[in-house]
């Protein structure tokens, strides 16, 4: 079994719509999550960081932790063109910081 | 304030040579990370500092790998022999480190093309 799974995608989602981005861990000792968003030919940009389980919302961004199911999710509303770029999920726990291996979300104008 | 920062951005060089790449981390930020990404793939561990000790090197693939932080700051990841497979974009984030909640913040990486 993979340590963190992660639909490579493409995601499609209009503008306007909620995109939901997903992955599922493996190492239960994780005790904290991240997200991060990856333009092509860039390097990764911290978008959210959550360790209680539950939901913590940023603007736009709604990140959910569910240490039980060991999932954690990212909830994008009112995406924008811009918000098209490759979204890695990671954590940290036994080991230090595990990246998934990326979902490619394209928002269509 | 300024954000990490990588030297060279790309570096080309040939089968079997020695390859240095530097990492300055933001200003402050006891913890420092290295990684390496490949097309397609999410970042993939090296090493952690936290001052000038490795406190975790379990990433580093084989000797050919080296990578220090003298004086707790700038940090150089040092590659030996080098071979085709080592191409890659390699990566460097640091954090202020606070428990479990070391936010990490990337530089622009370091793109290694070994011919």
């Amino acid at each position: 079994q993979k340590e963190v799974e992660q639909n490579s995608g493409p995601l499609s989602v209009p503008e306007g719509a909620i995109a939901s981005l997903n992955c599922t861990y493996s190492d239960r000792v994780s005790q904290s999550f991240f997200w991060y968003r990856q333009y092509s030919g860039k390097s990764p940009e911290l978008i959210m960081s959550i360790y209680s389980n539950g939901d913590k919302e940023d603007g736009r961004f709604t990140a959910q932790l569910n240490k039980a199911s060991q999932y954690v999710s990212l909830l994008i509303r009112d995406s924008q063109p811009s918000d098209s770029a490759t979204y890695l999920c990671g954590f940290s726990g036994t080991y230090k910081y595990i990246f998934g291996t990326g979902t490619r979300l394209k928002v269509l104008a | 304030g300024a954000g990490v920062s990588q030297t060279p951005s790309n570096k080309v060089t040939e089968k079997g040579k020695y390859v240095e790449l530097r990492c300055d981390p933001i200003s402050g930020h006891t913890a420092l990370y290295w990684y390496r990404q490949s097309l397609g793939q999410g970042p993939e561990f090296l090493i952690y500092f936290q001052g000038t000790g490795a406190a975790d090197d379990s990433g580093l693939p084989n000797d050919r790998f080296f990578a220090v932080r003298p004086e707790g700051s700038v940090s150089t990841l040092k590659i030996q022999r080098t071979e085709r497979g080592d191409s890659a974009v390699y990566l460097c984030a640091s954090s202020s480190y606070y428990g479990e909640r070391d936010e990490q913040f990337f530089g622009p990486g370091t793109r290694l093309t070994v011919l």
